[in-house]
């Protein structure tokens, strides 16, 4: 079974503050990729970073950076020096070779972040 | 990446009508995607939307309620039939747009039924 859980359903942070959103996802397949999304209060979803199964090396993009664990099963998102804008709920969402092409969604997580 | 639209980009309907969402791609992909998502929820996918083939549905969803059409590369609709209050939702389409299965979304249109 293909299965991505989220198991922070809402976060509260101040402003500046460091957070890490959690994900962690199983299947069986050996071919893998792993997505988060972040959905603002204007709904629109929008891409923020795709790994490869058979790719484990961590990512920074600015102020966001990304954790791949294959031992754990975890792909978590941390944004440092939290902004207000940064205000969404952030989906992980789970693909593989095999499934057509389709998303496995979790839940997604909520982050208010206070000024 | 791409560039999605949607339309409309929300509307009111009554009960027992029914409304084809538009969705537009601004390059040529082989495979769309309807999902809905209900108020504080995650998305659910109704179908996969391949041009030159008949939409494949999931579990729960069918072809009467959800008519899908995919005439070309770039354009894709979703028609929500005989609506009713349970319709009410978020509306998305998306397409893949690599092997590596990334998906890129529509603004999403926002339906309620009365």
């Amino acid at each position: 079974a293909q299965k991505v859980t989220q198991a922070q359903t809402e976060i509260s942070v101040v402003e500046k503050e460091d957070v890490t959103l959690d994900c962690v996802y199983e299947t069986r397949d050996t071919t893998y990729y792993l997505f988060w999304y972040k959905q603002p209060p204007s709904g629109e979803l929008v891409f923020l970073i795709r790994r490869n199964s058979f790719d484990e090396q961590n990512e920074i993009s600015g102020r966001y950076s990304w954790n791949f664990q294959k031992s754990t099963s975890s792909f978590n998102f941390t944004i440092t020096a939290s902004q207000v804008v940064d205000s969404a709920v952030y989906f992980c969402a789970l693909s593989t070779a095999g499934n057509n092409r389709k998303l496995i969604w979790g839940l997604g997580t909520s982050l208010a972040v206070n000024p | 990446s791409a560039v999605i639209s949607q339309k409309p980009s929300r509307d009111i309907c009554q009960r027992g009508t029914s409304l084809t969402i538009q969705c537009q791609v601004d390059s040529q992909v082989t495979m769309m995607f309807w999902y809905r998502q209900q108020p504080g929820q995650s998305l659910t996918l109704i179908a996969t939307a391949n041009q030159g083939s008949e939409a494949t549905y999931e579990s729960g969803f069918v072809i009467d309620k959800f008519p899908i059409s995919r005439p070309n590369l770039t354009f894709s609709t979703l028609t929500v039939s005989n609506m009713s209050p349970e319709d009410s939702s978020i509306y998305l389409c998306s397409a893949g747009l690599s092997s590596y299965n990334e998906q890129f979304f529509g603004p999403g249109t926002r339906l309620t039924v009365l």
